[in-house]
């Protein structure tokens, strides 16, 4: 299977903030990246696939960017509405494998 | 506007067979997407477990493959996941998921149920 690994498991920020979070792959896996962000008791939104094409509907603060093993996940101007956990997901191969998540809190 | 929502049984006993349902609203299980189930473990996080097309056709991931079938229902607008001889280890979070598969960005679920909790305990 193909590892997905983010970094950091979690992050403080403030609304307003920038923040980065990085996704490695441990193979190749070109461009075939997701992006989800994930609130406990509701459904998980797509926010970003092919490494950095925005999903409809997603605010332009949210870019993602990355190829082959890198990638990563930037969020611009912090909204309240954005703490929640973020995943990496590769779709290259099955099994579709998932970073272990980003916590992304005040 | 595409809706899932999952169901079934919120407690399982050791040994027996795990049965979810999703249903589909505002689309038909019958189109061009694939329908997945993934769960959420505290231990190892997001776990794809497999998904099914229209036609019947299915992929699993290898780790459950001898446990696991997926099945649509098409009168019903609904697919299932069937998971056998169940242990504390399926203990999950269970999503169903719509995905669109296109030749340069593989898989992309687009549209995801709320989640369903199963234990599974004596």
């Amino acid at each position: 299977d193909i590892q997905m690994t983010q970094s950091p498991t979690f992050l403080s920020a403030s609304v307003g903030d920038r923040i980065v979070i990085s996704c490695r792959a441990s193979h190749n896996i070109s461009r075939y990246l997701n992006w989800f962000q994930h609130s406990p008791g509701t459904a998980p939104k797509l926010l970003m696939f092919g490494a950095s094409t925005l999903h409809g509907g997603i605010p332009k603060r949210f870019s993602g960017s990355g190829s082959g093993t890198d990638f990563s996940l930037t969020i611009n101007d912090l909204h309240r509405e954005d703490f929640a956990t973020y995943f990496c997901q590769q779709t290259v191969r099955i099994p579709r494998t998932f970073g272990q998540g980003t916590t992304l809190e005040i | 506007q595409v809706e899932l929502q999952e169901s079934g049984p919120g407690l399982v006993k050791p040994g027996e067979t795990l049965s979810l349902t999703c249903t589909v609203s505002g689309a038909s299980v019958s189109s061009s997407y694939w329908w997945s189930w993934v769960r959420q473990t505290p231990g190892k996080g997001l776990e794809w477990i497999g998904e099914v097309f229209h036609s019947g056709g299915a992929s699993y991931n290898p780790s459950l493959n001898s446990r696991v079938s997926i099945s649509i229902d098409k009168s019903k607008n609904q697919f299932s996941l069937s998971l056998d001889s169940v242990t504390a280890a399926d203990t999950a979070v269970y999503f169903c998921a719509r995905d669109v598969i296109t030749a340069t960005s593989g898989g992309i679920s687009d549209v995801w149920g709320p989640g369903t909790k199963v234990i599974v305990s004596s």
